[in-house]
């Protein structure tokens, strides 16, 4: 069975700090796919990245980075000089990379609200 | 490009009875996966539609189904409500078979069951 588990459940920094999301998962899949997604009070979800399993190059785009340890099974999330808009809640999700469900049977950690104040 | 599109908005049932959600996927897509968010948690996975069939399907009971329809759009329909099911229902699509195409999600439908 996959896992994935968010341990932060609020953070609150104030803009333009350096807040890091982190994100421990489980599976006993070979292959599979990481996922971060933000959703603001609107609801919906809205994607951030996808990183594959056999890829664990570090990525950044913009403010935002990610740091992929296969060894330690964690997938941390990081906003550079946080504002305000960053306000949401944040969801890591695991995928399996192989099958008919692949890329859609997402099992989402319980999420981190993150509140950037000015 | 259009994006995921979910209707109504806010719905208000009672228990026992039955509701059915709609959603008309990103264009493109052929795929769509349906998600019930509990309030404070995280999305769970319903099931999935390709080519107008279930072809995956979480921890649901049966009285939860869906239809896709050729022009892609889908239905998520519950019978017998359960003061439960209240939740956000996320639709989301995505193109079947391509690597980089990940899950493009609705607004969602908040139901609330009374």
């Amino acid at each position: 069975a996959q896992k994935v588990t968010q341990a932060q459940t609020e953070i609150s920094v104030v803009e333009k700090e350096d807040v890091t999301l982190d994100c421990v998962y489980e599976t006993r899949d070979t292959t599979y796919y990481l996922f971060w997604y933000k959703q603001p009070p609107s609801g919906e979800l809205v994607f951030l990245i996808r990183r594959n399993s056999f890829d664990e190059q570090n990525e950044i785009s913009g403010r935002y980075s990610w740091n992929f340890q296969k060894s330690t099974s964690s997938f941390n999330f990081t906003i550079t000089a946080s504002q305000v808009v960053d306000s949401a809640v944040y969801f890591c999700a695991l995928s399996e990379a192989e099958g008919e469900t692949s890329g859609s049977r997402l099992t989402f950690g319980e999420g981190t609200q993150l509140t950037v104040n000015p | 490009e259009t994006g995921v599109t979910q209707s109504p908005t806010h719905l208000i049932k009672t228990r026992g009875q039955q509701v059915t959600l709609r959603c008309s996927s990103q264009s493109g897509h052929n795929t769509v996966s349906w998600y019930q968010q509990a309030l404070g948690q995280g999305p769970q996975f319903i099931f999935q539609y390709y080519r107008e069939e279930e072809n995956g399907r979480g921890n649901f009971p049966p009285r939860f189904s869906g239809l896709q329809f050729p022009n892609y759009s889908s239905e998520l329909n519950v019978n017998a409500l359960e003061l439960d099911d209240s939740a956000l229902y996320l639709c989301a699509s995505r193109t079947w078979g391509r690597l980089n195409s990940p899950l493009h999600f609705g607004n969602g439908t908040r139901l609330t069951v009374t």
